[in-house]
């Protein structure tokens, strides 16, 4: 069954504004992964964090993980119009590498001008 | 990260042909994976692609349905064989291991197929 949920599925805010996206996992990780895709084009990787991190930042973008809950949230601050797109998250698990990632049916995000 | 490419970005298909699905890197890697969009859902990995070795596919796919060739450490091929318009998908190849990222998985920009 697919690993990954993702709520909301769709999200519309105004630019300048915060955009939080959660995610929930059935099994345990090694790491998850957010990633940003584009109308249907190839995927942008955003940041990993790993089963042992709670909390991760890289610019604007803010990632935890909650392994008792199985849940991660993307913390997107001070939103532009540019960040429109489709984010997934994506769990790896098994062997620590050469994991195969279950992605996350995604949250399409609206930055309205 | 890596550079990946892929070839072709899309390409337009009859029913009961074949495309083969190009993806190279610009380093040497040793996991490659193929994964599918299907229209308007999420990715599913359909096989990971190990040098020297035979691919090793998920549940739901087979190697008749999708030969999958890796030669070397920067170059993997897809190809979609008997192809219907249930095949219609965005295929993306992705890296693990490149570039000095450990467990990052880099994706190619796709190849939207379109089975008429």
């Amino acid at each position: 069954s697919q690993q990954g949920e993702e709520d909301p599925q769709a999200l519309s805010i105004q630019e300048g504004e915060n955009a939080t996206m959660n995610c929930s996992y059935k099994t345990s990780i090694n790491n998850l992964q957010w990633y940003r895709q584009n109308s249907g084009r190839g995927l942008v990787h955003l940041i990993l964090i790993r089963s042992n991190e709670r909390e991760k930042h890289s610019g604007r973008l803010r990632v935890t993980l909650d392994t008792s809950k199985k849940s991660s949230s993307l913390l997107i601050t001070a939103s532009r119009a540019a960040d429109t797109a489709s984010y997934f998250c994506a769990t790896a698990s098994g062997e620590t590498s050469g994991s195969r990632l279950t992605f996350g049916e995604g949250t399409q995000l609206t930055v309205n001008p | 990260s890596a550079v990946i490419s892929q070839k072709p970005s899309r390409d337009i298909c009859q029913r009961g042909t074949s495309l083969t699905i190009q993806c190279q890197v610009d380093s040497q890697v040793t996991m490659m994976f193929w994964y599918r969009q299907q229209p308007g859902q999420s990715l599913t990995l359909i096989a990971t692609a190990n040098q020297g070795s035979e691919a090793t596919y998920e549940s739901g796919f087979v190697i008749d349905k999708f030969p999958i060739s890796r030669p070397n450490l920067t170059f993997s091929t897809l190809t979609v064989s008997n192809m219907s318009p249930e095949d219609s998908s965005i295929y993306l190849c992705s890296v693990e291991g490149a570039g000095g990222y450990y467990n990052e998985q880099f994706f190619g920009p796709g190849t939207r197929l379109t089975v008429l």
